[in-house]
């Protein structure tokens, strides 16, 4: 079976810091999708970063990129220069090819302080 | 384009009670999940529909959970009787995928939800 985990509940970075969210991954197949979605407050789910399995190069989307180690079965979130509207839940996810299904992480509440 | 629409976005009912949702995808996504996300944790797929059928439902509790989509468009997930442990808040997303290949995105697109409250 396929999980997720984000190790970290909550978090907090400074603004205009830099900040790693973390997540680990555990799956027997190889061709599969990993994905960093955001929660804001009361708000709808979205889409921040994805990353092919079989892409060797890291994904990069402005101030966020990810550190995928396929070895290791890591997928850690960068973002640089925080912003007050960073704040939100985080959760990493994990998407099989073949049968499209996603498997979410528990999440890592992000706080901002200013 | 249009979001992905849900209602209600709050419900509170007792417990036994019963109570629908009701999702309209973004148009022409060909997949709908309904995600159940308890406070505090990850969204738990429920059910995955291809258009209209049923792709996985192995995570619904069928004994009081039901989930239809006709004609591959709109869906409404109901539940009864409720139990205490149903309040969560209840997620629709679609995507035009599968995803495979160069140019999908992999993609999904959420609704606001719906939360529910039983009491």
């Amino acid at each position: 079976a396929q999980t997720v985990t984000q190790s970290q509940p909550e978090m907090s970075v400074q603004e205009a810091e830099t900040v790693t969210l973390s997540c680990t991954y555990d799956t027997s197949e190889s061709d599969y999708y990993l994905f960093w979605y955001k929660q804001p407050p009361s708000r709808q789910m979205i889409l921040v970063i994805r990353q092919e399995a079989y892409k060797q190069q890291n994904a990069t989307e402005n101030r966020f990129s990810v550190n995928f180690q396929k070895a290791a079965k890591s997928f850690s979130l960068k973002i640089s220069d925080s912003q007050l509207g960073d704040a939100a839940m985080y959760f990493c996810a994990l998407l099989m090819n073949r049968d499209d299904k996603i498997i979410f992480g528990k999440g890592t509440r992000l706080h901002i302080l200013p | 384009e249009a979001g992905v629409a849900q209602s209600p976005r709050y419900k509170i009912i007792e417990k036994r009670q019963s109570v629908a949702f009701w999702c309209n995808p973004i148009s022409g996504h060909a997949t709908l999940y309904w995600y159940q996300q308890i406070l505090g944790q990850g969204p738990k797929l429920l059910i995955q529909f291809q258009n209209n059928g049923v792709v996985d439902d192995s995570q619904l509790p069928k004994d009081r959970f039901s989930a239809e989509r006709l004609k591959g468009v709109d869906s409404t997930l109901k539940i009864q009787p409720a139990k205490l442990e149903d309040s969560a808040v209840y997620l629709c997303a679609s995507s035009s995928e599968p995803f495979r290949g160069e140019g999908h995105t992999g993609e999904l697109f959420f609704g606001e939800g719906s939360r529910l409250t039983v009491l």
